[in-house]
């Protein structure tokens, strides 16, 4: 069965500071990879999605950036952070030949203060 | 641009009843549609999927899709205190492998 991971699960950070949030995805080869942000009582904003590795879509142009460095790992990251950056980032995946079911991780939750 | 809708509610029940959550969206090419579930704190979790015209029914959910009137509802039989949840509605536009997602309904089961 396949399984999805997000680290950290909580982060609190100060404005102008680094991210890295990674996401890793397990028992399956080439998935497609999203990232995703809820901010507090607000729905689902696509950030970034990737078909391979390497292969970056990026859907909100902002301080945030996307790499796939191996088939199954997804990171979000950004060089100094936002106050607006703050909210619950969530990793998913879905089969890419056949997409029927997306299937979300854990989420990090990001303070930034 | 493409839309999903959703009443943000709360929509409150009574447990044992019946609670229909509704979402319309903008796309006509749109090709299916997913319903989760998302309790407090946590992330969202599928309950399940529909790409035809008509009801699908799994236990105690039935998702009904009708593409003409661009609809789609999740019917949850005898609601339970453990169904409070936001319900999120997403669909999945016309040859993209990614999901527009509505802004969620808050349900709430009282005992």
């Amino acid at each position: 069965s396949q399984t999805i991971h997000q680290w950290p699960a909580t982060l609190v950070q100060p404005v102008g500071s680094p991210l890295s949030l990674e996401c890793t995805v397990e028992g399956t080869s080439n998935p497609n990879l999203y990232w995703y942000r809820q901010a507090a009582g607000r729905g689902l904003q696509l950030l970034f999605y990737s078909v391979g590795i390497g292969q970056i879509s990026s859907e909100v142009p902002q301080n945030l950036s996307a790499s796939r460095p191996q088939d199954r790992q997804f990171i979000l990251s950004s060089k100094k952070l936002l106050l607006s950056d703050s909210g619950f980032y969530l990793c998913a995946w879905t089969f890419q030949l056949v997409f029927n079911e997306q299937f979300f991780g854990p989420g990090t939750r990001l303070t930034v203060l | 641009q493409k839309e999903v809708e959703q009443n943000s509610g709360p929509l409150s029940v009574p447990e044992g009843a019946i609670a229909s959550l509704n979402c319309t969206y903008s796309d006509r090419g749109s090709q299916s549609f997913f319903w989760y579930r998302q309790y407090s704190g946590k992330s969202p979790e599928l309950i399940m999927f529909i790409y035809s015209n008509g009801d699908k029914e799994d236990g105690r959910f039935t998702a009904q899709l009708n593409k003409a009137s661009q609809y789609v509802s999740l019917l949850i039989r005898d609601s339970q205190p453990s169904d409070s949840a936001t319900y999120l509605c997403a669909g999945r536009p016309y040859n993209t492998d990614k999901l527009i997602f509505g802004t969620g309904t808050r349900l709430q089961v009282f005992p």
